[in-house]
């Protein structure tokens, strides 16, 4: 499974545009890119996910380079409910369901 | 509200005894995944079930045991109950038996503390 690494935590205030960026050099061919909102005590939350180029929601926008090497969530205009933790993912088909999760991007938004 | 849901939501026990933690999928969602979450190790995948089969095999102790039922809702039984175990165990669901592109909706979780 591609290992990913994000960073620990950001700050951001509200009304700013975040991009939270994942690295994920060894992921292959077949893998999507997942990343999942967490509130504390809830369960993570499906945002977005994208195989190549740019995708986007109602939540957000991920970019994804031609290398796939890397991917970017953009959170425009977070507010102070954003406050929560960013997992990436990345699985393909034949990895089954289980998602690895790393250690998160604790975003904090400020007022 | 995700669709799935998890009963019962806290559960406090001593240490050496037998929990059972239950979770109903998204109407329609074939397969059922477990997740434990704790302080030091983060979100760990423990197991996961697709119509009623065993699929996938996560960092599971085998204090743990887990199935799925014909009506597609899950238990996941914890025994011989150690300190350690005490965690927020999160159950999902999704519609296909598992690729990694699919979606899993997560339930509200069962926070467990051993005593």
């Amino acid at each position: 499974l591609a290992k990913t690494t994000q960073p620990i935590s950001m700050d951001s205030y509200e009304g700013q545009e975040v991009n939270i960026t994942c690295s994920h050099n060894n992921i292959a061919t077949n893998d999507y890119i997942t990343w999942y909102q967490q509130f504390p005590s809830q369960g993570p939350r499906f945002i977005i996910q994208g195989y190549k180029t740019k995708v986007k929601n109602e939540v957000a926008s991920l970019f994804i380079p031609a290398d796939r090497k890397s991917s970017t969530l953009s959170l425009p205009r977070v507010s102070l409910s954003d406050t929560a933790v960013y997992y990436c993912l990345v699985g393909g088909d034949n990895q089954g369901g289980k998602l690895i999760f790393g250690q998160g991007t604790e975003l904090s938004v400020k007022p | 509200d995700s669709g799935v849901t998890q009963t019962p939501k806290h559960l406090i026990t001593a240490t050496g005894q037998r929990v059972t933690l239950r979770c109903s999928p998204r109407s329609g969602d074939l397969s059922v995944y477990w997740y434990q979450q704790s302080l030091d190790q983060g979100l760990q995948f423990l197991i996961q079930y697709y119509n009623g089969e065993e699929r996938a095999k996560g960092n599971i102790l085998e204090r743990f045991s887990a199935q799925q039922f014909p009506d597609l809702h899950s238990e996941l039984n914890l025994s011989s109950l150690e300190l350690g175990d005490s965690a927020l165990y999160f159950c999902a669901s999704s519609v296909e038996s598992g690729r990694g592109a699919d979606t899993q909706y997560f339930g509200p979780g069962t926070r467990l503390t051993v005593l």
